[in-house]
């Protein structure tokens, strides 16, 4: 069925330290990633995305891999800074997914200064 | 800047009562979807809509029903609201691919 797993569930960094969230999703016909940010109280944001013809995309300290042939994807953050301290949110769509976007289960990041 | 809006940002009801959430969005874009989050099960999808006046369930249906008689506006109707649809509310608007969220309405049911 469509399932993206996200791991971990928590990230605790020490500021200046690197975070590394990943997610595996189910169909190899998907096509569309995208990572959201959502800070306490706040709706998610967009902070970066990926398509299945790039492998790699860096947005300063964010960048985001894919890797089509183990089918996962991951987001990397450098340098944390406390307000980097969020639950982020993976999601794949296309194949069998459709249009639609099929979210994992969240990653509270805390970054402790 | 995109925007997506919902009409409040929390609401109090009592079982049985009819709840009524909308959202509006201004991008001219053909998609929208109703989520809901709860902690530790992410965002769930109830029900999503490609076109004014079409709509298709989601992975959480039960419960809810949706109208879109207009391509800005997308309304979650709960019939008969139950204490387990307490839950925070999040509606999105988006072209093909990216989805962009409105505030969400925090949504006890009494």
């Amino acid at each position: 069925g469509e399932n993206v797993e996200q791991h971990p569930s928590t990230l605790s960094v020490q500021e200046g330290d690197s975070a590394v969230i990943k997610c595996t999703y189910s169909d190899s016909a998907s096509n569309y990633f995208p990572w959201y940010k959502q800070e306490l109280g706040k709706r998610p944001q967009l902070i970066i995305d990926i398509r299945s013809n790039v492998g790699e995309k860096k947005d300063q300290r964010i960048a985001v891999t894919l890797n089509k042939t183990a089918k996962h994807f991951s987001l990397h953050i450098t340098e944390t800074q406390p307000e980097d301290s969020a639950v982020y949110f993976c999601a794949a769509q296309g194949g069998e997914y459709g249009n639609k976007l099929v979210f994992g289960a969240g990653t509270i990041l805390r970054v402790k200064s | 800047d995109v925007k997506v809006t919902q009409s409040s940002r929390y609401l109090v009801k009592r079982t049985g009562e009819k709840v009524f959430l909308e959202c509006v969005q201004d991008m001219d874009h053909e998609n929208m979807f109703w989520y809901r989050q709860d902690p530790g099960l992410g965002l769930r999808l109830i029900y999503f809509s490609y076109d004014v006046k079409m709509k298709e369930k989601g992975d959480i249906p039960e419960g809810y029903s949706v109208s879109r008689e207009k391509k800005e506006r997308f309304s979650l109707i709960l019939e008969s609201a139950s204490t387990n649809q307490t839950s925070m509310y999040l509606c999105a608007g988006g072209g093909a691919d990216t989805q962009y969220f409105g505030p969400g309405t925090r949504l006890t049911v009494l």
